[in-house]
């Protein structure tokens, strides 16, 4: 399974876009990307998921570069309810592999 | 569709007690799991099932035993509890597809304490 890293937290403002980078050097070929969000007592939600390039849904995009090592989640203008933990996941099918998480603070 | 559901939502045990965490899905799906998150931590993986009559290991799986004999439904036991095993326990579930590959769907978790 391959690892990811990615910050402990982040800070922001309302209004804000927020980028949340994750490094997974040893992504294999046939790996997906996958964000998750989860709030305080909560199970984790997915947020999106993408192979190569570009995806975008209603909630964020993800941006991921020709070699796959790395990925970013953005948050469009973000408001108090996007503070949550933010989850990077890569490959996995049946075993996913949860770090510890980005969590993201978004103040007025 | 509920979704997946989890019961109970809060347990209090005594050392050595046993218990059984419930879970079921309404979606159908083959694949169902069980997840414990710690303070400060990330989900790790206890147990979990590719369909009925399978099961596996995750990663944190002594303590606890699984077994699956509907798609709809994937208990959690607890034979002996320790205190160590004070958690929340999510179960989850997904389908999946070479799109969705790690699409899964988190239950609302429950919160168990051993004393």
């Amino acid at each position: 399974l391959a690892k990811t890293t990615q910050p402990i937290s982040m800070d922001s403002y309302e209004g804000q876009e927020v980028n949340i980078t994750c490094s997974h050097n040893n992504i294999a070929t046939n790996d997906y990307i996958t964000w998750y969000q989860q709030f305080p007592s909560q199970g984790p939600r997915f947020i999106i998921q993408g192979y190569k390039t570009k995806v975008t849904n209603e909630v964020a995009s993800l941006f991921i570069p020709a070699d796959r090592k790395s990925s970013t989640l953005s948050l469009p203008r973000v408001s108090l309810s996007d503070t949550a933990v933010y989850y990077c996941l890569v490959g996995g099918g049946n075993k996913l592999t949860f770090g510890t998480g980005t969590q993201l603070k978004v103040e007025l | 569709n509920a979704g997946v559901t989890q019961t109970p939502k809060f347990q209090v045990l005594k050392t050595g007690q046993s218990m059984t965490l419930q879970c079921a899905q309404d979606m159908n799906h083959e694949y169902m799991s069980w997840y414990r998150q710690d303070p400060g931590m990330g989900l790790r993986l206890i147990h979990y099932s590719v369909g009925a009559g399978i099961t596996d290991q995750g990663e944190v799986p002594n303590g606890y035993n699984v077994s699956r004999s509907t798609t709809e439904d994937f208990p959690l036991r607890l034979l002996s509890a320790a205190p160590s095993q004070t958690s929340v326990y999510f179960c989850a579930s997904s389908q999946p597809t070479r799109k969705a590959y790690n699409e899964q769907f988190f239950g609302p978790g429950t919160r168990l304490t051993v004393l």
